[in-house]
């Protein structure tokens, strides 16, 4: 069976400092892979999805970016924090085909001070 | 622009009762809606999926609805437990830019 593995699950970073979220799925061969970000209040935010290895689309122009450096796994990255940045960050993937369902990790908990 | 719209925001209801989610949805071309549950400080567990050819999806006590043309889907939770209590959240997938939209959520207590 296929799992989503998201790492670490909670971090608390200073402002400006750097930053790697890491996600990775086994038992499945080119996903669809998503980072999701969830705000108090808010609803889920596609940042960015990947349909193969580095093929990177972004949603929303921000301070972060991604990179799929292997086929089952996807980063999501940072080299300089924002306040704003804090929020629950969210891994999915879904199989190839456009309407299979998609499915998610545990999510990180990122604070920034 | 899609847009997802779950009404309330949240729900109480004792323990035993049958209950209805809704949740509406602006542009009815879509392929699928998706219909997750998330437990607190947790990752999204998906519950059904409704293909746009279908009307609706059942596991256990959960059944879901859906009625393209008026933008409206329905879960329905029958005999709910305090196992229940969760947040709930639909998104539907438009198949542009493999992107799902979600609704805000509805965040239910069941109280014993």
């Amino acid at each position: 069976s296929q799992t989503i593995h998201q790492w670490p699950a909670t971090l608390v970073q200073p402002v400006g400092s750097p930053l790697s979220l890491e996600c990775t799925v086994e038992g499945t061969s080119n996903p669809n892979l998503y980072w999701y970000r969830q705000a108090a209040g808010r609803g889920l935010q596609l940042l960015f999805y990947s349909i193969g290895i580095g093929q990177i689309s972004s949603e929303v122009p921000q301070n972060l970016s991604a990179s799929r450096p292997q086929d089952r796994q996807f980063i999501l990255s940072s080299k300089k924090l924002l306040l704003s940045d804090s929020g629950f960050y969210l891994c999915a993937w879904s199989a190839g085909t456009g309407s299979a369902p998609q499915h998610f990790g545990d999510g990180t908990r990122l604070s920034i001070l | 622009k899609q847009e997802v719209t779950q009404i309330p925001a949240a729900l109480s209801v004792p323990e035993g009762e049958n209950l209805v989610l809704n949740c509406s949805f602006t542009d009815s071309a879509i392929y699928n809606l998706q219909w997750f549950r998330q437990d607190p400080g947790k990752g999204l567990t998906s519950l059904l999926l409704i293909q746009s050819s279908q009307r609706e999806q059942t596991s256990g006590r959960l059944n879901a609805s859906l009625d393209k043309s008026s933008g409206r889907s329905t879960l329905y939770i029958a005999a709910s437990q305090p196992g229940d209590s969760a947040t709930y959240l639909c998104a539907v997938y438009t198949g542009a830019n493999s992107k799902l939209t979600f609704g805000k959520g509805i965040t239910l207590s069941v109280r014993p």
